[in-house]
């Protein structure tokens, strides 16, 4: 079945930096890949997702790139702010489930 | 609310005890997803319903968890004879439409059950 893998496990950003997070997946026939922000004891909240078809997506700070020759993907957040601190996970579609990955905490250290 | 709704929010439970837990999904949302979630880990997938039908229950981890959707709207995930392993917050999705794996999900705040 599908596996998907997130990388770093914990980042740590200066205030105003970027931060990058990596994920992979195994099944090539994922076509649909969501990114959840997820705060201490609060629901996953969807802030980005792209399509197979689709090689990048921009939402003012946030953006994703996918590749899906090398089967990766990629959360992009620039400028960040104390207030994106939270975990955020991956995640890739393999039929009508998600498969997530294993979360990466993001601190904005001011 | 227009969200999707879980309770109880917590669950204390002594192990053996059995447990169920309530998930309201966003209104019109045909597609419901459970999945259990572990400290410091990612959401697993559990069950997923289209409708009534329950047409995936592979994550099921054993014979003691059960889910249904009556009605097609209110969902409830019930687990018999709890133990210790069953600890977790359970989170509740939904989605609107049935096409495959190709829909944001929409998430409730969860039910953390602690197992003593």
């Amino acid at each position: 079945g599908e596996n998907v893998e997130q990388h770093p496990s914990t980042l740590s950003v200066q205030e105003g930096d970027s931060a990058v997070i990596k994920c992979t997946y195994s099944d090539s026939a994922s076509n649909y890949f969501p990114w959840y922000k997820q705060e201490l004891g609060k629901r996953p909240q969807l802030i980005i997702d792209i399509r197979s078809n689709v090689g990048e997506k921009k939402d003012q700070r946030i953006a994703v790139t996918l590749n899906k020759t090398a089967k990766h993907f990629s959360l992009h957040i620039t400028e960040t702010q104390p207030e994106d601190s939270a975990v955020y996970f991956c995640a890739a579609s393999v039929g009508q489930n998600f498969v997530f990955g294993p979360g990466t905490r993001l601190s904005v250290l001011p | 609310g227009a969200g999707v709704s879980q309770s109880p929010r917590y669950k204390v439970a002594k192990r053996g005890q059995d447990v169920a837990l309530r998930c309201d999904p966003i209104s019109g949302h045909v597609s419901l997803f459970w999945y259990q979630q572990a400290l410091g880990q990612g959401p697993e997938f559990l069950t997923y319903f289209q409708n009534e039908a329950q047409l995936d229950k592979s994550g099921l981890p054993s014979d003691r968890f059960f889910a249904e959707r009556p009605e097609g709207s209110v969902s409830t995930l019930k687990i018999q004879r709890t133990q210790q392993e069953d600890s977790a917050v359970y989170l509740c999705a939904s989605s609107l439409g049935v096409q495959r794996g190709n829909q944001p999900q929409h998430f409730g705040d969860g039910t953390r059950l602690s197992i003593l």
